[in-house]
Order: C-alpha cells, then sequence, then structure tokens
C-alpha cells in the first residue's frame, strides 16, 4: 500500500531565497510521480510529471527529481517570489492499481 | 483547448439530502477520477472510472457512486449527506495513468 509524505508541512521564505520541498513514498515500483499547486479553494494545477525512467523535470525555476531507490522526489524553486505562496501536493499511483496517493502537502509562504 | 470542468462550483445541501456533481473531462481523455478534499488534507481518491465503469475505488462507503458517460464525462452522486461529507470534490482527467492528470477547479460542498 503506498504511502505519500510530505516535509516540511509549511515553509516561509524571504523573496529570492532557493528551497526544497521533500516527498517521500513507500512504494518505489512507480510509474511516474506527479507534483501540483494548489492555491487557496482552488484545484490542483499540475507542475511537474516525471516518468519512472527520468530522474529530473524542469520547467522554468522548477527543477524535481525523483530517486526510486531511495522512495524519494524533491522540488526545488529558484529564487521564490510572493507569487510561489501556496500549497504544493506530491502525488504517486498505487502499486497494481489507478489510485493515486496524495501526500498533505507543503503550504508555502514567500515573504515580499 | 477547455481544461476539466466542473459544476456547480458552491452549493449547500442539507443533512439527508442526495447530491449529484458534473465533471467534463479535458478533451482527449478518457479516463475521470474523484477526489475528496478536506480543509488541510490532501485529496483523498474515491473511485475511477474508465470505459463507462468503474475500475477502481477507494475507501469510501456505497453512498458515494458514480457515472461516466460515452462522451467521457461523468458525474458523483452522493446519498444521505452527513455533516463530514462537507469537502472540496475535485475531478481529474487523464488519456492514460502514465500520463499524469489534469484536475479541474473542483466544487465546494457544504453539508448543513
Amino acid at each position: 500500500k503506498q504511502e505519500v509524505t510530505q516535509i516540511p508541512a509549511a515553509l516561509s521564505v524571504p523573496e529570492g531565497e532557493n528551497l526544497v520541498l521533500n516527498c517521500s513514498f513507500t512504494d518505489s515500483a512507480i510509474y511516474n510521480l506527479q507534483w501540483f499547486r494548489q492555491d487557496p479553494g482552488k484545484g490542483l494545477t499540475s507542475l511537474l510529471l516525471i516518468q519512472s525512467s527520468q530522474r529530473e523535470q524542469t520547467s522554468g525555476r522548477l527543477n524535481a527529481s525523483l530517486d526510486k531507490s531511495s522512495g524519494r522526489s524533491t522540488l526545488y524553486i529558484a529564487a521564490s517570489q510572493p507569487g510561489d505562496s501556496a500549497t504544493y501536493l506530491c502525488a504517486a499511483p498505487n502499486t497494481g492499481g489507478f489510485k493515486t496517493i496524495f501526500g498533505a502537502g507543503t503550504r508555502l509562504f514567500v515573504k515580499a | 483547448d477547455a481544461g476539466v470542468t466542473q459544476s456547480p462550483t458552491h452549493l449547500i445541501k442539507t443533512r439527508g439530502q442526495q447530491v449529484t456533481l458534473r465533471c467534463s473531462p479535458k478533451s482527449g481523455h478518457d479516463t475521470v477520477s474523484w477526489y475528496q478534499q478536506a480543509l488541510g488534507q490532501g485529496p483523498q481518491f474515491i473511485f475511477q472510472y474508465y470505459e463507462e465503469e468503474e475500475r477502481q475505488r477507494g475507501n469510501f462507503p456505497d453512498r458515494f457512486s458514480g457515472h461516466q458517460f460515452p462522451n467521457y464525462s461523468s458525474e458523483l452522486n452522493v446519498n444521505a449527506l452527513l455533516l463530514g461529507d462537507s469537502a472540496l470534490y475535485l475531478c481529474a482527467s487523464s488519456p492514460g495513468s502514465v500520463y499524469g492528470y489534469t484536475f479541474g477547479s473542483g466544487t465546494r460542498l457544504t453539508v448543513v
């Protein structure tokens, strides 16, 4: 049974800082892992999708890495901006099924 | 290209009533999943529909049921509403699990 954990639960940083969000999963036999952003009361916006054959994906100031052997993924945000303030969620598939398991998220606040 | 569309955006129901939520998937997507998200938590998988059949179900009671239509749109029905059913209900679509999921903006259900 897949379990996904995100650390830290909340993070407050000054504008301009580079930061790393962590995601760990218990079942490493995943075919992909997806990172999302959620603004308060809104739906989820997909940021990056990493396939199991890939080690990382980049989009603008975002870089996500995947290490299946250790059951970890990290989301790196470069030069953070106040507009980056949101909750960041990672999600991994449940092995042998079609269920996607989410972590509880990291709430990020970037101070101007 | 329209993304995933959910309706209504908000609704308020009385305990014991029944509710139907609707989802239109992104063009080209044939798989629809439903999630329940309580405040401060990650989304919890309710079920997934593919080819008009429920392909997998999460740990939700039979009060939660769904349907997928030939045009791939989907409905989530909840009977005998409880106060604890108050949450954000999210619909996600995909052309196949390995390609990741696109989420809608959600329906905020309040049970009073």
